[in-house]
């Protein structure tokens, strides 16, 4: 079955404590894996992309990076508006779904 | 550009009433995904569509739940009578025709009384 677990559920970090944020994965042939951020009371905003293991995507202070069974979301010198929840999510070549982890609630204090 | 509209926000429904979410996509984009989401859970889909076919119906429960996304007009998810059960978020999500990659929307917060 294909199923996604993201660890830890919950993170606090101090503004500059950088940190990785981890997403394992089951699924029966990968398409695509993706990271999301989500902010209390809205949608899920899409971060990133990753479709092969070793592939590494960056944006800003954010890098994504897979393998055959993980994905990091490494966060550099964090800063309070990184404040969210990180959702990440897979889909299977068999179908169209994303699969979503239960997500990690990222809260950097200053 | 602007991105996935979602309507209305917020929705409250006694038990037994219709709920009628709607979802306009991105600009240029011809597939829609619905989700919902649970306090505590993570997004579980529903359904898949395309303009005039639903495509992938795998996650919709069997009964009082519909989709559709005509040739005109947004994609609507509809219950039928509601229950108190079927309180979440509910969101909408659209891609471009060969694109992995699903856009979402704000949602809409459907609370049963």
């Amino acid at each position: 079955e294909d199923q996604v677990t993201q660890s830890p559920e919950a993170l606090r970090l101090q503004e500059g404590e950088s940190s990785s944020l981890n997403c394992s994965y089951t699924v029966s042939g990968l398409r695509g894996l993706f990271w999301y951020r989500q902010d209390p009371g809205k949608g899920p905003e899409f971060l990133f992309t990753l479709y092969s293991a070793g592939e590494e995507k960056e944006k800003e202070r954010l890098k994504a990076t897979l393998t055959k069974k993980e994905s990091f979301l490494h966060i550099t010198a964090p800063k309070p508006e990184d404040s969210a929840t990180y959702l990440c999510a897979v889909q299977a070549n068999a179908g169209n779904q994303f699969y979503f982890g239960t997500g990690t609630s990222l809260t950097v204090i200053p | 550009n602007a991105g996935v509209m979602q309507n209305p926000r917020h929705l409250v429904r006694r038990r037994g009433q219709e709920a009628r979410l709607r979802c306009s996509p991105m600009k240029g984009h011809s597939h829609v995904y619905w989700y919902r989401q649970l306090p505590e859970e993570g997004l579980k889909f529903m359904v898949y569509l395309q303009k005039e076919n639903i495509i992938d119906e795998s996650g919709m429960p069997k009964e009082r739940f519909s989709a559709e996304f005509p040739k005109e007009g947004p994609s609507i998810l509809r219950i039928q009578q509601v229950v108190r059960g079927d309180s979440a978020a509910y969101f909408c999500a659209s891609s471009r025709s060969g694109s992995e990659t699903q856009y979402f929307g704000p949602g809409t917060r459907l609370l049963v009384l």
